[in-house]
């Protein structure tokens, strides 16, 4: 599986939009695109996957480059209840599904 | 409401106890995870398995062994207990099929070995 690299700390103003950026340069054409977020003494919490496209569901969009070297979370209008750890993960759809998690992105919404 | 339930949200055990952690998830998936999460180190996966019975090693398994008799309950042992063990341990599931699978995850086990 591709490693990725993500900026260990951002900080967002609540009501704006959070861009979190993720380099996955060494990922191959059969790995897909996932994010999960942690809040604070919780389970992680998948939010949204891609493969090629741009995708966007309820709760943010992923902005995937044409070359799939590196991608974006947006979450459009972040609240204080987005502070949390948001990792960036690329894997095969392999068997296992296993989930290889680096240390992610620490969000804060800041009022 | 899809769930995986761990048994325990906290728990605190002797140094050189038999530590036994349960996990059960109601989806039918095919595979379940146990990690183990440390400040700095973010998820270190220690063991999972893709079916009842089976199991295989990630990336830290030294120190633990599991048991998969039933499909929906996953469960991480610590034959003795040692202090470095402390730690936040996390279940997880996921199904098996054509494209990609989301996992999903348990609250977590915050387990304490003195």
């Amino acid at each position: 599986d591709a490693k990725t690299t993500q900026p260990p700390s951002m900080d967002c103003a609540e009501g704006r939009a959070a861009n979190l950026p993720c380099n996955h340069s060494t990922i191959s054409g059969n790995e897909y695109v996932y994010w999960y977020r942690q809040i604070h003494s919780q389970g992680p919490q998948y939010i949204i996957h891609g493969l090629k496209n741009n995708e966007t569901n309820e709760m943010a969009s992923l902005i995937i480059t044409e070359d799939r070297k590196s991608s974006t979370l947006i979450l459009p209008h972040a609240t204080l209840r987005d502070t949390a750890v948001y990792y960036c993960i690329v894997r095969v759809d392999s068997g296992a599904n296993n989930l290889f998690f680096g240390t992610g992105t620490r969000l804060t919404v800041i009022p | 409401d899809v769930k995986v339930t761990q048994s325990s949200r906290y728990l605190v055990k002797r140094t050189g106890e038999k530590v036994f952690l349960e996990c059960v998830q109601d989806m039918d998936h095919e595979n379940m995870f146990w990690y183990r999460q440390d400040p700095g180190l973010g998820l270190r996966l220690i063991y999972f398995s893709y079916d009842v019975k089976m199991k295989e090693k990630g990336d830290i398994p030294e120190g633990y062994s599991v048991s998969r008799e039933k499909k929906e309950r996953f469960s991480l042992i610590l034959e003795s207990a040692s202090t470095n063990q402390t730690s936040m341990y996390l279940c997880a599931s996921s199904s098996t099929g054509t494209g990609a699978n989301e996992a999903f995850f348990g609250q977590g086990t915050r387990l304490t070995v003195v």
